[in-house]
């Protein structure tokens, strides 16, 4: 099973600041099956990037995601109010087929 | 668009099953581009995939799982399911219905909230 872990648990942060969120996985995922949502209270998820690095129809250009192999990240350049929520990383691959991370906690600083 | 809706009942007890449904509009579950899946996430905490149908009622489970779960498909009614059997306090969470291609889930229904008690 391909455990994923993202770091740090909670981040911190002002408005107009950038937000680094890591997303490690315990064996290597090809990057076309990387995935990053965000979830806002009372909401379901949505997603923001796929493929490690695309981002999702209508995303704004401030969310960028990279990484290969195990280490995987997704910046946000410069936070906006709304950018303030929980994000998981998302993995399809081996058994389980479908695994995500446990998730990060943007907070407003 | 397409859109997701999940519904069915909000309380169950336990060591009974969990039945909730999916109705998918604004485009065709036999469209044979996607698979139809289920995702949950117990209060305050992370998500967890259950499993995927294809049109054809082809599936795949999250092993952990297998053992209780049981998806369908009605393409007649553009509609897929979920049968959690023997369901305990873990069980409780909100049961979210998605639609996945290429390996990601998009888009996701609101979500329904799912509580085992007696």
């Amino acid at each position: 099973e391909i455990v994923l872990t993202q770091s740090p648990g909670t981040l911190s942060l002002s408005p107009g600041e950038r937000a680094t969120l890591s997303c490690r996985a315990s064996q290597s995922v090809s990057s076309s099956y990387l995935a990053w949502y965000q979830q806002k209270p009372g909401q379901a998820p949505r997603l923001l990037i796929y493929g490690a690095s695309s981002r999702a129809t209508g995303i704004p250009d401030r969310f960028s995601g990279s990484g290969s192999g195990t280490d995987f990240t997704l910046t946000i350049s410069r936070l906006e109010p709304e950018d303030f929520a929980v994000y998981y990383c998302q993995q399809y691959g081996s058994s389980p087929r479908i695994t995500f991370g446990q998730g990060t906690r943007l907070e407003i600083k | 668009q397409v859109q997701l809706q999940e519904s069915g009942p909000g309380l169950v007890k336990p060591s009974q099953t969990l039945s909730l449904t999916c109705t998918v509009s604004g485009g065709s579950i036999s469209s044979g581009d996607y698979y139809w899946s289920w995702i949950r996430q117990p209060p305050g905490k992370g998500l967890e995939w259950i499993g995927y149908i294809y049109y054809s009622g082809s599936t795949y489970y999250n092993p952990s799982l297998k053992s209780r779960v049981t998806i369908s498909v009605d393409t007649s009614k553009n509609q897929f399911s979920l049968k959690l059997s023997s369901v305990t306090a873990a069980d409780t969470a909100v049961y979210y219905c998605a639609r996945e291609r290429y390996s990601r889930f998009d888009p996701w229904g609101q979500g329904t909230l799912v509580t085992v008690s007696s």
